[in-house]
This record gives C-alpha cells, sequence and structure tokens, in this order.
C-alpha cells in the first residue's frame, strides 16, 4: 500500500544554516506530494506541493522537487531562521484525493 | 484562502462527560472533511471521514459509537466525544477538501485541545 517514509529527528541547527529533510515514498497510483508545517499548538499549514513528476514546490524559501525516479520529495531550505522552528511532515495524496497518508513528522529546531 | 477553523480550541471536561468539537470551512463548501489525532511528538492518525449528507467512514481501531461525527452542511462537521475518559485527552484536528478546485489539497484547521481529568 501507499506509504511515507520521512527522516527522523529532531533536527538542530543554527540560523542561516541549509536544511534537508528527507523524504520517500511509496505509491500504487500517480500521488500529488505535500509538505505541511505545524508550529508549536498550532493545527498544520501547507508549505508546499507537487502534482507530478519533476514538479518543484516553492514557498517561503523552502523548496522540493518531485523525483519519481528516486521516489523522493525532499524539503530544502537555504538559511533557517529561528522562525523556521516547526515539525514538518511529508504526505501524499493518491486516487484523486481520496486517501491521503503522513509521515511521523521531523522536529525542526533553529537556534540563534 | 481557504481558511478551516475549530471550535472549541482548547476544552477540558470531567470523565464520563461529552464534547462536541466543531470545524468548520470559512470561505468554501466542502463534501470532505477528515478528523485527525495527534498524541505528543507524534504523526497525524486518521480517525474518520465525514462526507456532507452521509454517514462517515471511521479508520480500522476507531470506535464509531465513541466517536461521532455529523456533516451536516457542506461547511460544518462536528465530532462528539461520547463518555469522555482520560485517555480521550488528545489532540483533535479537523481538514476540509474543497469542493470546487483542486481536490487533493487538504486545508487544516488549528486544531483543539481536549483534555478530559
Amino acid at each position: 500500500g501507499d506509504s511515507v517514509t520521512q527522516m527522523e529527528g529532531p533536527v538542530t541547527l543554527s540560523e542561516e544554516a541549509f536544511l534537508t529533510i528527507n523524504c520517500t515514498y511509496t505509491a500504487t497510483g500517480y500521488p500529488s506530494l505535500f509538505w505541511y508545517v505545524q508550529y508549536p499548538g498550532e493545527g498544520l499549514q501547507l508549505l508546499l506541493k507537487a502534482t507530478k513528476a519533476d514538479d518543484k514546490g516553492s514557498n517561503k524559501g523552502f523548496e522540493a522537487t518531485y523525483r519519481k525516479e528516486t521516489t523522493s520529495f525532499h524539503l530544502e531550505k537555504g538559511s533557517v531562521q529561528v522562525s523556521d522552528s516547526a515539525v514538518y511532515f511529508c504526505a501524499l495524496s493518491d486516487y484523486g484525493g481520496n486517501q491521503f497518508y503522513f509521515g511521523t513528522g521531523t522536529s525542526l529546531t533553529v537556534i540563534p | 484562502g481557504a481558511v478551516v477553523s475549530q471550535h472549541p480550541s482548547w476544552v477540558i471536561c470531567k470523565s464520563g462527560t461529552s464534547v462536541k468539537i466543531e470545524c468548520r470551512s470559512l470561505d468554501f463548501q466542502a463534501t470532505t472533511m477528515f478528523w485527525y489525532r495527534q498524541f505528543p511528538k507524534q504523526s497525524l492518525m486518521l480517525m474518520a471521514t465525514s462526507n456532507e449528507g452521509s454517514k462517515a467512514t471511521y479508520e480500522q481501531g476507531v470506535e464509531k459509537d465513541k466517536f461521532l461525527i455529523n456533516h451536516a452542511s457542506l461547511t460544518l462537521s462536528t465530532l462528539t466525544v461520547t463518555s469522555a475518559h482520560p485517555e480521550d485527552s488528545s489532540f483533535y484536528i479537523c481538514s476540509a477538501i474543497p469542493t470546487s478546485g483542486v481536490q487533493e489539497t487538504q486545508y487544516f484547521g488549528p486544531g483543539t485541545r481536549l483534555l478530559v481529568l
């Protein structure tokens, strides 16, 4: 069945460091891929998405490219800020949005 | 756009009482809404899929008589935790998919933190 695997945290970085959070997926169809972010005490917010192979999603300096050959959707940011401290969830949507799968989440802490 | 609200944001109740949580899509209609539960430092656990005008579809292991879901309109779904017990204490999050437009994106509410004493 479909599934999402993302790197375990927690991740601690200094401000302005480069961030990569790995995400790989398994899907039987042609899924859409998402990154959601959850700030402390809040619900999830859509960060970015990609709906087909080779698409690049980007938002707030974050980027992720849909790689079908490696079944990956790694999240990257060139220079993190303290305000980026949150939990990041990779997710996929299959069968036209009728099934959603989330990774376990990766906690990121950025220190000044 | 695509704002989802939840009410209440925080609720504390005594064991044995029932608690109703509302999930509203404020600026779009949503035929489908989802209810999730999140334990501390863990991922989301899908509890059920709520479809307007029909019965909810519950995930395996979720008691439908314990967690009552009603999706009476295209902008409102409610989750009622019946006879709540301390083990039901959790963070409950709803999400909604717009009826029109891109079907694949879920928009999440801010969550409701339930503490059962």
